[in-house]
């Protein structure tokens, strides 16, 4: 069955530092999504990516975030100046085109910042 | 603003068990209500979309429902497998991006 990828599964970082974080989408599936878990919280959306730009944002994605797909095939989030609140499981889903919209997530990458 | 409540946050079962879980919503043009399962430390796993109020979806022991207001996941005769997170998340008006609930975490004891 198909599923997204997403690495490395843990990223330990000191705070300052830049991150990259990888997807790698369901075949065939244009829309691109990264959502963030902080322990014992909700899973909240962060920024939605269709046709090689930004569709929707979240407040949390300020400009210290940003997404590209660099080469066709992954997805990356990039955190440029890590803060300690930046700890978090970090997913990335995809959709198909279409009406049914679903969403299907990757395992997460878990991002601690020292 | 859509907003997602769920309840009970946490329900220990003895297997065999049967119960339902509940998920509140406000939002502005449903498009979409979706329940997810979620293991410790792993994404949130699709298990059903509902579109609009009436409609049922079931898959072996689960069964959602959706009303104009509330969604149930009816869970019938569990096991301990089924022990996870749930989560219910909305799609609303032309937003693509889900707004989730809070989860109920489900026990299901031998």
């Amino acid at each position: 069955e198909p599923e997204v990828t997403q690495t490395p599964s843990h990223q330990v970082t000191q705070m300052g530092q830049e991150v990259i974080l990888r997807c790698v989408p369901i075949s065939n599936h244009l829309y691109f999504y990264w959502y963030r878990q902080i322990l014992g919280q909700k899973v909240e959306f962060l920024v939605s990516f269709y046709n090689n730009e930004i569709s929707e944002k979240s407040e949390i994605f300020d400009d210290q975030f940003s997404v590209e797909r660099p080469d066709g095939s992954n997805f990356t989030l990039k955190i440029r100046s890590t803060k300690l609140e930046d700890s978090a499981m970090y997913f990335c889903a995809t959709t198909a085109t279409g009406v049914k919209n679903i969403q299907y997530f990757g395992a997460g990458t878990r991002l601690s910042v020292l | 603003e859509d907003q997602v409540t769920q309840s009970p946050e946490a329900l220990r079962l003895q297997e065999g068990e049967s119960s339902s879980l509940n998920c509140s919503y406000t939002v502005s043009g449903l498009r979409g209500l979706f329940w997810y399962r979620q293991d410790p430390g792993k994404g949130p796993e699709f298990l059903f979309t509902l579109y609009s109020a009436g409609e049922e979806k079931e898959k072996e022991r689960l069964k959602a429902t959706l009303t104009k207001k509330e969604s149930f996941l009816h869970i019938t005769a569990p096991k301990p497998e089924d022990s996870a997170t749930y989560l219910c998340a909305v799609q609303g008006g032309s937003a693509r991006q889900l707004t989730f609930g809070s989860g109920t975490q489900l026990t299901v004891l031998p």
